[in-house]
């Protein structure tokens, strides 16, 4: 079947590691995004690529990093500089820009 | 500046009832128009959307949204509601140029009861 497939579900770190969330897609699409949401405040842009080796920040970068090394990969790291990271992230990925996106089932962050 | 705006945070409906979550937008360029729906602990889902053509769009659950350009506006609304119509509603604008991407209300929580 094909799909945006995030990695791990739930995980948990201690303050002040960084951690790596892995996003994976099989839909051959060029874009692709990293969005926090928290309660009340709906999807905000952490990161996109829209080609292969390029991204770009979008508005909530500080304390994140991402690498799109591959067309089907766009892992993202919290770092120990992200001030609040507990939260929920959700991968997606469109065919191009201008089409909807298609999301991922989510990772739930929770940092102790 | 580009913007989107959910105003009802919550939409408490009882079920059969007809349903209305408003979504408007502030923008200076053309503007693609989605609304996603989102159950607990899940990803987001496509409802559906608004690229061009028929104003009026409809989803194969019986939603649907009517692009108003005017009143720069993108409500979703449902003649009658189920019990499993209850979700986390997002709109979400694509405001075209050079760095097109989706940008999300803060969405609205449908609660249906009987």
């Amino acid at each position: 079947d094909g799909g945006i497939t995030q990695s791990p579900k739930y995980l948990f770190r201690k303050e002040g590691q960084n951690v790596t969330l892995s996003c994976e897609q099989n839909l051959n699409h060029d874009a692709m995004y990293w969005y926090r949401q928290d309660p009340g405040q709906g999807l905000r842009l952490i990161y996109y690529s829209q080609i292969v080796n390029d991204f770009q920040k979008g508005d909530i970068a500080e304390g994140y990093s991402v690498s799109r090394e591959k067309k089907e990969s766009f892992p993202l790291t919290v770092t120990s500089a992200q001030k609040n990271p507990t939260a929920f992230y959700l991968c997606a990925s469109s065919i191009s820009r201008n089409t909807e996106a298609f999301f991922g089932q989510g990772t739930r962050l929770t940092v102790v | 500046a580009q913007s989107v705006t959910q105003l009802d945070s919550q939409v408490p409906v009882f079920e059969e009832a007809p349903v209305e979550l408003r979504c408007n937008y502030s923008s200076s360029v053309s503007v693609y128009l989605f609304w996603y729906v989102q159950y607990p602990n899940q990803g987001l889902q496509l409802l559906l959307k608004y690229l061009s053509g028929s104003t009026l769009v409809e989803s194969i659950n019986g939603f649907e949204a009517e692009f108003n350009k005017s009143q720069t506006s993108f409500h979703l609304r449902k003649p009658s509601v189920h019990i499993s119509d209850t979700a986390e509603y997002f709109c979400a604008v694509i405001f075209t140029g050079t760095a097109s991407k989706l940008t999300f209300g803060t969405g609205t929580r449908l609660q249906v009861t009987l």
